[in-house]
């Protein structure tokens, strides 16, 4: 299976400031995915990201808060923007074949927090 | 749309005890597959054990095993000879194939601690 490397790990961020989140994968994959974890919540899924394509926001989630780029099949970048205390979350970002049967990888996470 | 339940918040086991997991989803699909993930304070999600719906036989990763239910939609995880490096929490996780974007659902999780 593929390993990611997400940077950054941590920040702490102002009010009202943007923040950009990498994902490198080390061999090409179709889908990726970036996922938002609040304080001892379960994984909540923010949008899916293909290479050549717009991504697909689920519910509640807006491009314009979470831009995504996908410029090829091993990075993507999902960026907070215009934040509040309330995006104070795990940011985490996996990726997957089409034939992924074998479960998703994912990064190590980014722990922000916004003051 | 697909849910997935894990009723169990936290759970607590003894070093060397066995515990078991409980899983429950909602799908009118036939194909799909589940998965168990681990999720350490390190916070990265590290993949456990997965079950291909079609496949009867239960999946077995070493000291972990998964008792799948099809009819009753059930999918829990045993622990055996538990280890303090266990302790994390743990999310049962459903995917339906969908060729393009197969995404995952996750339950809400439950926190396992491995005690002396």
């Amino acid at each position: 299976s593929a390993v990611i490397s997400q940077k950054p790990s941590r920040d702490i961020c102002q009010r009202g400031t943007s923040l950009t989140i990498q994902c490198q994968v080390d061999s090409q994959v179709t889908m990726m995915f970036w996922y938002r974890q609040q304080p001892g919540q379960s994984l909540t899924l923010i949008a899916t990201a293909n290479q050549g394509s717009e991504a697909t926001y689920e519910s509640g989630f807006v491009i314009d808060k979470f831009p995504i780029s996908r410029p090829n099949l091993t990075f993507s970048t999902l960026t907070v923007s215009n934040m509040s205390p309330e995006d104070s979350s795990i940011y985490l970002c996996s990726s997957g074949r089409t034939d992924a049967n074998y479960g998703y990888t994912f990064g190590s996470g980014t722990r922000l927090t916004v003051v | 749309a697909q849910t997935v339940t894990q009723s169990q918040p936290e759970m607590s086991v003894q070093e060397a005890e066995t515990v078991t997991l409980s899983c429950t989803y909602d799908t009118s699909e036939s194909n799909y597959y589940l998965f168990w993930y681990k999720q350490p304070p390190s916070r990265q999600m590290i993949l456990v054990i997965r079950q291909e719906a079609y496949k009867q036989q239960n999946a077995t990763e070493n000291r972990f095993s998964v008792n799948f239910q099809k009819a009753a939609k059930s999918f829990s995880l045993k622990i055996s000879d538990s280890q303090l490096g266990d302790t994390a929490m743990y999310f049962c996780a459903f995917m339906k194939p969908t060729g393009t974007a197969s995404k995952l659902t996750f339950g809400t999780g439950t926190r396992l601690q491995v005690t002396l």
